[in-house]
């Protein structure tokens, strides 16, 4: 069965700290990795990842896959409490482009 | 910007009722989606469409059904609410299908409690 564990499952840092949220996968016929960040509202769109050992960037937010680990990782430097969000992960098969999510990870970042 | 917009921010309803959750989007996706989502579960597919009149089940259809008469517009069904389907519900519609290259867009969500 196909699979999308996210960890940590929740993390609380301070202002100024560097986190790395971790999302690790077992889906046949992967085709993209994405990643979401959800407020209180609607999920936003950060990155998608499709070739292993690229960095995406975005201000404080990198991303990079590793498909031999069936991993990726999201690294947020320099957090402020804007950063307090749930980190959502997502992995779209070829076959159906359907996304299947992780359960989440929750960051609170404390002044 | 993709606008996706849920009808409801929040529903309370009683066990048995009917319940409608409409969801537009106003970029002319041909794809559309409807996913729950609950603590430690994260989101889980329901139902997705592709085009006008189409539909699939998703990971947990039980329960509810949808309909797609419009482009724009996607609904989900509760056909007979249970306290089981209390939860989250986000609309998302994307342009390309199969996603290789077209990310989700999600509506604000709508907070279901069933009593």
């Amino acid at each position: 069965e196909d699979k999308v564990v996210q960890s940590p499952l929740s993390l609380v840092v301070h202002e100024g700290d560097t986190v790395t949220l971790n999302c690790s996968y077992e889906v046949t016929n992967f085709r993209s990795l994405l990643w979401y960040k959800q407020e209180k509202k609607a999920p936003t769109f950060l990155f998608m990842l499709t070739s292993s050992g690229i960095e995406k960037k975005s201000g404080r937010l990198s991303s990079i896959l590793d498909k031999k680990e069936l991993s990726s990782i999201l690294n947020i430097t320099a957090t402020q409490t804007g950063d307090s969000a749930i980190y959502l992960c997502a992995v779209v098969r070829v076959s159906t482009g359907k996304l299947i999510f992780g359960q989440g990870t929750t960051l609170q970042v404390k002044p | 910007d993709v606008k996706v917009t849920q009808s409801s921010r929040y529903l309370v309803k009683r066990t048995g009722e009917k319940v409608f959750l409409e969801c537009v989007q106003d970029m002319d996706h041909e794809n559309m989606f409807w996913y729950r989502q609950d603590p430690g579960l994260g989101l889980r597919l329901i139902y997705f469409s592709y085009d006008v009149k189409m539909k699939e089940k998703g990971d947990i259809p039980e329960g509810y059904s949808v309909s797609r008469e419009k482009k724009e517009r996607f609904s989900l069904i509760l056909e007979s609410a249970s306290t089981n389907q209390t939860s989250m519900y986000l609309c998302a519609s994307s342009r390309i299908r199969g996603l290789g290259n077209s990310p989700l867009h999600f509506g604000n969500g709508t907070r279901l409690t069933v009593t």
